[in-house]
């Protein structure tokens, strides 16, 4: 179903707790990216990878980390620094040409209360 | 950085009707232009792509046109059907960057 997971597929924490989102994907994708999608926002860049142990900030990081030690794997990690976490999480991945279809995982939900 | 402006955020059309999405991109550099549709409560899909090079692409009822000089690009659904509806988003890659992705349309096509 696409080659990319991300789990869990809904999630829960108490405000003040940081969190790890899973995303793994075995297409052999060099790149990765972390989307942030709220209603009527469209889908906001968090942190992308172009290459293992080498990863950028896009336009909304602030509160977010990312590590990327892995080719099949790039974890995002909600900090308690995130003002407003509450929201649908899409990891995605494509190869390293110009011109190429990024493939997207399922989800994350995350709500924090 | 590239900056993606969609319009309209709602398009609401009868059953064989046309819709019609349009797109407007910052960077001249930019040369992968594809469109996303998500269904409720799923994964954003790729249904057509463009690149920089080409002017229009069509897959069957899916057409999209890319106007380089304007800096704008729009998708095209003809005979829409019910199962069309969905929110569509368009990007926009620069070079060696992540899609930068546009607001999103909510489409309704009503039998």
């Amino acid at each position: 179903d696409g080659g990319i997971t991300q789990s869990p597929k809904y999630l829960f924490r108490k405000e003040g707790q940081n969190v790890t989102l899973s995303c793994e994907q075995n297409l052999n994708h060099d790149a990765m990216y972390w989307y942030r999608q709220d209603p009527g926002q469209g889908l906001r860049l968090i942190y992308y990878s172009q290459i293992v142990n080498d990863f950028q900030k896009g336009d909304i990081a602030e509160g977010y980390s990312v590590s990327r030690e892995k080719k099949e794997s790039f974890p995002l990690t909600v900090t308690s620094a995130q003002k407003n976490p509450t929201a649908f999480y899409l990891c995605a991945s494509s190869t390293s040409g110009q011109s190429t279809e990024a493939f997207f995982g399922q989800g994350t939900r995350l709500t924090v209360v | 950085g590239e900056n993606v402006e969609q319009h309209p955020s709602t398009l609401s059309v009868q059953e064989g009707d046309s819709a019609v999405i349009k797109c407007t991109y910052s960077d001249s550099a930019s040369n992968y232009f594809p469109w996303y549709k998500q269904e409720l409560g799923k994964r954003p899909q790729l249904i057509i792509d463009i690149r920089s090079n080409v002017g229009e692409k069509k897959d069957q009822r899916i057409a999209v046109t890319l106007n380089k000089t304007a800096k704008h690009f729009s998708l095209h659904i003809t005979e829409t059907q019910p199962e069309d509806s969905a929110v569509y988003f368009c990007a926009a890659r620069h070079p060696g960057y992540a899609l930068n992705f546009g607001k999103g349309t909510s489409l309704l096509v009503t039998p």
